[in-house]
């Protein structure tokens, strides 16, 4: 089974703290991808990575940085949170098979004061 | 418009009924469809995929898809307490691309 993990389940942190949120993935994926769920707007691509040290912009970007210095391992950055970052981050990852599809992490959710 | 068009409910149903739930997609180059399940606090898990018109049933899940239509569904048979969540559908082009576009989500609660 792909086992998808996330560093936290519930984080509060402070408006202008820098936020790290760690997704680590053991099925060998290529890709990998951050979305944020708030009510009423579904699931949003922040960024996803294709590859190591690779990323690209997903849907909604602001704010928020990258890093994937291992294939199992991407990072979401808050260089300086804001209460309007309140929201619950998903990571998942998908490899390139043909009949490969997302998988998701349990989920973080982020409260910034 | 949004490329993925999905009525977010809620649907509320009494145990026991079939309920059918519904995506539009505007793009013929979508060629992969998915259902994911979410229940409340827990991440999406992938429920039924498929990549090409007709049905597919996994014991009481049925996918359906009328690419001709651009529209797909998921039904549920007998439906149980335990079916209530959040059902996401989402699809995606041909070609190594795995990004996904997804529907809002459809809220079920399935009454006991």
């Amino acid at each position: 089974d792909v086992k998808v993990t996330q560093s936290s389940r519930y984080l509060v942190k402070r408006t202008g703290e820098k936020v790290f949120l760690e997704c680590v993935q053991d099925m060998d994926h290529e890709n990998m991808f951050w979305y944020r769920q708030d009510p009423g707007l579904g699931l949003r691509l922040i960024y996803f990575s294709y590859d190591v040290k690779m990323k690209e912009k997903g849907d909604i970007p602001e704010g928020y940085s990258v890093s994937r210095e291992k294939k199992e391992r991407f990072s979401l950055i808050l260089e300086s949170a804001s209460t309007n970052q309140t929201s619950m981050y998903l990571c998942a990852s998908t490899g390139l098979a043909r009949t490969d599809t997302q998988y998701f992490g349990p989920g973080t959710r982020l409260t910034v004061l | 418009q949004k490329e993925v068009e999905q009525d977010p409910g809620p649907l509320s149903v009494p145990e026991g009924a079939i309920v059918s739930l519904n995506c539009t997609y505007s793009n013929s180059a979508f060629q992969y469809f998915m259902w994911y399940r979410q229940y409340s606090r827990k991440g999406p898990e992938l429920l039924m995929y498929t990549y090409s018109s007709g049905n597919k049933e996994d014991g009481r899940f049925t996918a359906q898809v009328d690419k001709s239509s651009k529209y797909i569904s998921l039904f549920i048979r007998d439906s149980q307490p335990s079916d209530s969540a959040t059902y996401l559908c989402a699809t995606r082009r041909a070609g190594n691309n795995r990004k996904l576009i997804w529907g809002l989500g459809t809220s079920l609660a399935v009454n006991p």
